[in-house]
């Protein structure tokens, strides 16, 4: 199993509005990112989650909010947005040690802010 | 300067053409690689490179370490092959990816 599954697919939400992005991998990997993509844009990284642990903010506003529960399931709460954070949502999962240059990205969950 | 560079940013072959997208960067790096991207959004990785050249089907992908530069070749393109490609690049040390802008390729039929 080579796959990182991100639910829902699309997602539209009012600016007051508390909604979840979910991602899930069974790849054994111990490192899970966020990115946020807009269009005609290579993809940002928002967070780096490594052994469950959040390592890296890339200084992303407080109304997202990482959550890693376990080493396969990786959410990104979503409150108060604004419609600029309309946007792609791409999860990716990696190795960590020898084969840390692997990487795995999930379809990405398609957000609209109205 | 972006640390890795794309070029061309647009692409417009015909079916059957030889494709070469280049790839430059100005850092060390512990591997890079080249991503394709549909507009449906998913992201894959084609090839993972440290050195040397890989082959997977029409897909050639080549990398000079000395040069700072790769480039990724797709022989007798066809449609299916219109994506976006993403040369994306490892520091040295660390574990974030960093993103070239793309290239945005159509094969028309």
């Amino acid at each position: 199993d080579t796959e990182v599954t991100q639910t829902p697919k699309h997602l539209v939400m009012g600016m007051t509005n508390k909604k979840s992005l979910k991602c899930e991998q069974h790849m054994g990997h111990r490192a899970m990112y966020w990115y946020k993509q807009k269009a005609k844009k290579p993809p940002e990284l928002m967070f780096v989650y490594s052994y469950e642990k959040l390592s890296i903010n890339e200084s992303v506003p407080s109304r997202f909010s990482p959550e890693c529960p376990n080493s396969s399931l990786l959410n990104l709460h979503l409150h108060a947005l604004q419609p600029e954070d309309s946007a792609l949502y791409l999860c990716a999962s990696s190795p960590l040690g020898r084969e840390r240059n692997t990487i795995y990205f999930g379809e990405g969950s398609w957000l609209t802010v109205v | 300067k972006n640390e890795v560079e794309q070029s061309p940013q647009n692409l417009t072959a015909q079916e059957g053409e030889f494709i070469t997208i280049n790839c430059s960067y100005s850092v060390g790096i512990s591997a890079l690689h080249w991503l394709q991207q549909h507009p449906g959004g998913g992201i894959v990785s084609l090839f993972m490179l440290s050195s040397g050249k890989k082959k997977h089907g029409r897909l050639i992908a080549t990398i000079n370490i000395q040069e700072k530069h790769s480039s990724l070749h797709i022989t007798a393109s066809h449609p299916r092959d219109s994506a976006v490609y993403i040369c994306a690049v490892y520091r040295e040390y660390g574990n974030k990816l960093v993103f070239g802008a793309g290239t945005i390729l159509r094969v028309k039929s």
